[in-house]
């Protein structure tokens, strides 16, 4: 069955730093990586898409690569700041299907 | 990026009854879908609202417990039949605007059956 597994549950980083989140996945062939924030008690925000024959990705801060062959993607938030603290999920989807599976999520903690 | 609202935001429910949970975006859209999050989980679809036909379910999800109406391109409910504490969840509707494009979520309706 699918599968997608982010890399830990929690991830607390100091600020400035650059924090990376990982997202692997198994038995799926995605068309499109998405990688959302979610604050508590508010639906998921839009952050990035990438296409399975894109590498990498950036907007501002973020940056996401995607390898197709490790079945694998990281996200990556540079020069953190305590306001990125948020969980973090990444979603897949496949060619014609809009549909989006989502793995279980990060949560990331910027200390000041 | 659409801008989506939901109805109610919370509510407290008794076992055995419904709750129908309305979806509404400011322009037309061609897909929308609603999703469960339960406790400390991540999001799972439940099923893709089709205008003007039957939405679509995911396994594990089935019409007569979670009906879904899709009248226009802007509007869509979500009910949850015969509730169970096990319903307690937050559920959220999205929206594509396009293939290879994000989803836009709605803020959500946290659902406590008691």
């Amino acid at each position: 069955s699918q599968k997608i597994e982010q890399n830990s549950e929690a991830l607390n980083i100091q600020e400035g730093k650059t924090a990376t989140l990982t997202c692997n996945y198994t038995n799926y062939s995605p068309a499109y990586l998405q990688w959302y924030r979610q604050d508590p008690g508010r639906g998921p925000v839009f952050l990035l898409l990438i296409r399975e024959n894109e590498k990498e990705k950036r907007k501002e801060r973020l940056k996401v690569t995607f390898d197709t062959t490790l079945k694998q993607s990281l996200f990556h938030i540079t020069a953190s700041q305590p306001a990125d603290s948020a969980t973090y999920l990444c979603a897949l989807s496949s060619g014609s299907a809009r549909q989006l599976t989502f793995g279980s999520g990060t949560q990331l903690t910027v200390l000041p | 990026s659409a801008v989506i609202s939901q109805k109610p935001s919370r509510d407290i429910c008794q076992r055995g009854t419904s709750l129908t949970i309305q979806c509404q975006v400011d322009s037309q859209v061609t897909m929308m879908f609603w999703y469960r999050q339960q406790p400390g989980q991540s999001l799972t679809l439940i099923a893709t609202a089709n205008q003007g036909s039957e939405a679509t379910y995911e396994s594990g999800f089935v019409i007569d417990k979670f009906p879904i109406s899709r009248p226009n391109l802007t509007f869509s409910t979500l009910t949850v039949s015969n509730m169970s504490p096990e319903d307690s969840s937050i559920y959220l509707c999205s929206v594509a605007e396009g293939q290879g494009l994000g989803q836009y979520f709605g803020p959500g309706t946290r659902l406590l059956v008691l």
